[in-house]
């Protein structure tokens, strides 16, 4: 069964360092999106991407964070000068659709130090 | 601001029985909702979607949804120790066109054997 997959599974990073995590959506999909939760609060929105640009961001993708998707498979989230608080699972998920199930990576453990 | 609202719990039902999981949201525009479960450091895995008002049965889970209330709500029949998670309601968000989900902070359940 098609999955998204996201690496690495966990990165340790020091504050103010780059941090660039992948993600692999299901081929089929057009809509692309991040998430991030941090531990014991809910799931939250950071952006959406389609047919290569932006569609939305939220409040919390600021001007440190980024995305690319720089071949016809890869989705990228760069966060520039990492800060302790970007300290979260971050999660990708992507969707054939509007009004379409999302589906998630497994996610990517971020932990700035 | 668009919210989703659920209780917390946790909620334990004995092994055998029925869960019931609710959710209320706030965006009256909302057309989509889903329901996602969540184990301890895992990312989130869809197991129902419900667009129109009534039931929708899948297996043990049925999903309700009632637009006029504005509430959505989970039956697990039924319930196995495996089914011990949280529970993360979700309603899409649509701004200018663009589509986003927004999650509720999730209910723990806990089956007991």
């Amino acid at each position: 069964e098609p999955e998204v997959t996201q690496t690495p599974s966990h990165q340790v990073t020091q504050m103010g360092q780059e941090v660039i995590l992948r993600c692999v959506p299901i081929s089929n999909h057009l809509y692309f999106y991040w998430y991030r939760q941090i531990l014991g609060q809910k799931v939250e929105f950071l952006v959406s991407f389609y047919n290569n640009e932006i569609s939305e961001k939220s409040e919390i993708f600021d001007d440190q964070f980024s995305v690319e998707r720089p071949d016809g498979s890869n989705f990228t989230l760069k966060i520039r000068s990492t800060k302790l608080e970007d300290s979260a699972m971050y999660f990708c998920a992507s969707k054939m659709g509007r009004d379409t199930e999302a589906f998630f990576g497994q996610g990517t453990r971020l932990t700035v130090v | 601001q668009k919210e989703v609202e659920q209780n917390s719990g946790p909620l334990s039902v004995p092994e055998g029985a029925i869960a019931s999981l609710n959710c209320t949201y706030s965006d009256r525009g909302s057309q989509s909702f889903f329901w996602y479960r969540q184990y301890s450091g895992k990312s989130p895995e869809l197991i129902m979607f419900i667009y129109s008002n009534g039931d929708k049965e899948d297996g043990r889970f049925t999903a309700q949804l009632n637009k006029a209330s504005q509430y959505v709500s989970l039956l697990i029949r039924d319930s196995q120790p495996s089914d011990s998670a949280t529970y993360l309601c979700a309603a899409t968000v649509t701004n200018f066109g663009n589509e986003k989900l927004t999650f509720g902070t999730g209910t723990r359940l806990t089956i007991i054997p």
